[in-house]
């Protein structure tokens, strides 16, 4: 049973409009969110996270949304750019696990000029 | 170089085969990562070590031996390795935990082709 889910494999949004992407989990005992975004031939880069004690953590035109009742988290793209085409992925930690990241399948953004 | 290398990008094998995955970071982190990417799946952890230490060892069958001879290299010895093993294999490296702030840099990753 998968604990982090990324319900949407793609989605598509116009350049300069939102890009949402969503992340829904299972384990309340979670501490830390992260997305990362990979590129075709490249491996995963880090891109924003957030703690669980927080429910909004900003990084530019990156803003990561956290609801901790809902057990679901948003990254928002603002606005969106070609280059923001990729595959982002969902991960997620809890304080005691070591090295374990559970991760989401993907959702691969495409941005139309 | 810079980040994290992995050698080769692109390996075909046959069942009866026995290769080897190369991974290399510049970095100066302590811990190094071998993860399984299959299309449309998560990524699944496979192996971790520590300062040279394996620390995670997530059931993964035999024909897959990880070494690690110092904190700087990682290595994959892949030996009768089946079809459904074809993925892409990703080398990563951290600073130590991945809890909070502690995020993971990755190589571009090794494409596998068992045939």
């Amino acid at each position: 049973d998968q604990q982090v889910k990324q319900n949407s494999p793609s989605l598509s949004v116009q350049e300069g409009r939102i890009s949402i992407l969503n992340c829904d989990y299972t384990n309340s005992m979670f501490d830390y969110f992260l997305w990362y975004k990979k590129y075709p031939a490249e491996g995963p880069t880090f891109l924003i996270s957030i703690s669980s004690i927080k429910d909004k953590n900003e990084d530019g035109r990156f803003t990561v949304f956290l609801n901790k009742s809902a057990k679901h988290l948003s990254l928002h793209i603002v606005p969106s750019q070609p280059g923001d085409s990729a595959v982002y992925f969902c991960a997620a930690s809890t304080e005691d696990s070591n090295y374990q990241l559970i991760w989401g399948a993907g959702t691969k953004l495409i941005i139309k000029p | 170089e810079t980040g994290v290398t992995q050698t080769p990008r692109h390996l075909v094998m046959g069942m009866t085969n026995k290769k080897s995955l190369k991974c290399e970071q510049h970095l100066g982190h302590n811990a190094m990562y071998w993860y399984k990417q299959s299309a449309k799946k998560p990524l699944e952890l496979m192996f971790v070590y520590s300062l040279e230490e394996r620390v995670e060892n997530n059931s993964v069958p035999s024909r897959f031996s990880p070494e690690c001879p110092n904190s700087s290299h990682l290595f994959l010895h892949l030996h009768t390795l089946q079809p459904e093993d074809s993925a892409l294999y990703l080398c990563a490296s951290s600073q130590g935990r991945t809890s909070g702030a502690n995020v993971l840099t990755f190589g571009a990753g090794s494409r596998l082709t068992v045939l």
